[in-house]
């Protein structure tokens, strides 16, 4: 069975600063889906960028990048220029990369705050 | 594209009742997962349906139940209600096979009391 630890329940940052949020998972597969999904408060949950376990590089969705480190089981999320509309919970998942098994496991979450 | 609704968006019921939930997943899209969100447990997957066959089941008990539609569609039941499944029942929507995103719905708040 697989495992996702966010091991930093709530985090706060200035406005326009950089914020890095971890995650580590477990897991016996060598290909497989990783993802951080955004929730806004008392909002529905947004896809924020993906990686695949097979490619070395690092996604990138504008102000958003990934730290990804395959033998680690590492996948961390770094946001850039933060915006008060990035305050939020995010969500690390993993997804194993195999037919008829396409269901998310989900991190425990981090509470970000963004300070004016 | 119009995205994934869910209804209703709010339910209150009364222990032993049974409650049924709806999703319609973004056109298109033929996988319909299911996951329940609660402080305690966090978000944990109930089941995912493709072309109305399930093909994934999460460690819930037997009282959980879903099915999909010819127009993946998809419902999800859940009978003789307990306290604990007061939660945020979330439906999400992938394409295929080979495009993993599941893209969420604005989920089902049910309140058991």
């Amino acid at each position: 069975a697989q495992t996702v630890t966010q091991s930093q329940p709530e985090m706060s940052v200035q406005e326009a600063e950089t914020v890095t949020l971890s995650c580590t998972y477990d897991t016996s597969e060598s290909n497989y889906y990783l993802f951080w999904y955004k929730q806004p408060p008392s909002r529905q949950m947004i896809l924020v960028i993906r990686q695949e376990a097979y490619k070395q590089q690092n996604a990138t969705e504008n102000r958003f990048s990934v730290n990804f480190q395959k033998a680690a089981k590492s996948f961390s999320l770094k946001i850039s220029d933060s915006q008060l509309g990035d305050t939020a919970m995010y969500f690390c998942a993993f997804m194993t990369h195999s037919f008829g098994n396409e269901k998310l496991t989900f991190g425990t979450g981090t509470r970000l705050t963004i300070i004016p | 594209k119009a995205g994934v609704t869910q209804t209703p968006r709010y339910l209150i019921k009364t222990r032993g009742q049974q409650v049924t939930l709806s999703c319609s997943p973004i056109s298109g899209h033929r996988s319909v997962s299911w996951y329940q969100q609660t402080p305690g447990q966090g978000l944990q997957f109930l089941f995912e349906y493709f072309s109305e066959t399930q093909r994934n089941k999460g460690n819930f008990p037997g009282r959980f139940s879903g099915r999909q539609f010819s127009n993946s569609r998809s419902e999800m039941n859940v009978s003789t209600l307990e306290l604990g499944d007061s939660a945020l029942y979330l439906c999400a929507s992938s394409q295929e096979l080979a495009i993993p995103e599941q893209y969420f719905g604005p989920g089902t708040r049910l309140t058991v009391t």
